[in-house]
């Protein structure tokens, strides 16, 4: 059964406190590996998509990298505006096609 | 550009009623994906369809059916609804089978069961 844990459930962060976010999965058949941020009430925003272990994506503070088990995102200085709830999600090949399994993502706090 | 719609973006049952939330996507994408997001949790795969005519199930099917009718829309429906199916209703869409790239989100359905 695919399984992706996301660590650690909430994140309470002052601002210029880098940190990283921990994303491992247990799937076969990756074909990517995605992170999103999602504010309150919204749907989920794309930020990265993954393809191969040692592959790295910036974006303003945010980094991600990806080994054969799992993918960090690391937020570095980060800002109020960064309060978000971050998800990480698997895309792997089934016999019914391409399946999507997200995580149970981390809410992160940013406070001034 | 519309991408993903969603319809109903609000939506109060009864106990025991059923409905169907819609879901059409204007890219021309094969896959498309039905979640459910509890408060404070991540998405939970409801079903899944990788073209049309092929739908297979996810994490949490129990409760719902679907339909693709066509490669552009994904109906989940709800042939009896119950208070644990409260929850946000999130339809989104993948450019092509094959190949990981970006997935596409509608602005999801609030669906409160009472």
């Amino acid at each position: 059964e695919d399984q992706v844990t996301q660590s650690p459930e909430a994140l309470r962060l002052q601002e210029g406190e880098s940190s990283s976010l921990n994303c491992s999965y247990t799937v076969s058949g990756l074909r990517g590996l995605f992170w999103y941020r999602q504010d309150p009430g919204k749907g989920p925003e794309f930020l990265f998509t993954l393809y191969s272990a040692g592959e790295e994506k910036e974006k303003e503070r945010l980094k991600a990298t990806l080994t054969k088990k799992e993918s960090f995102l690391h937020i570095t200085a980060p800002k109020p505006e960064d309060s978000a709830t971050y998800l990480c999600a698997v895309q792997v090949i089934r016999a019914a096609g391409n399946k999507l399994t997200f995580g149970g993502g981390t809410r992160v706090l940013v406070k001034p | 550009n519309a991408g993903v719609t969603q319809t109903p973006k609000f939506q109060v049952l009864k106990t025991g009623q059923s409905m169907t939330l819609q879901c059409a996507q204007d890219m021309n994408h094969n896959s498309m994906y039905w979640y459910r997001q509890d408060p404070g949790m991540g998405l939970r795969l409801i079903y899944y369809s990788a073209s049309e005519g092929t739908t297979d199930k996810g994490e949490v099917p129990n409760g719902y059916n679907v339909s693709r009718l066509n490669k552009r829309e994904f109906s989940l429906r709800l042939e009896s609804a119950a208070p644990s199916q409260t929850s946000v209703y999130f339809c989104a869409s993948l450019p092509t089978a094959g190949v990981a790239t970006e997935a596409f989100f509608g602005q999801g359905t609030r669906l409160t069961v009472v």
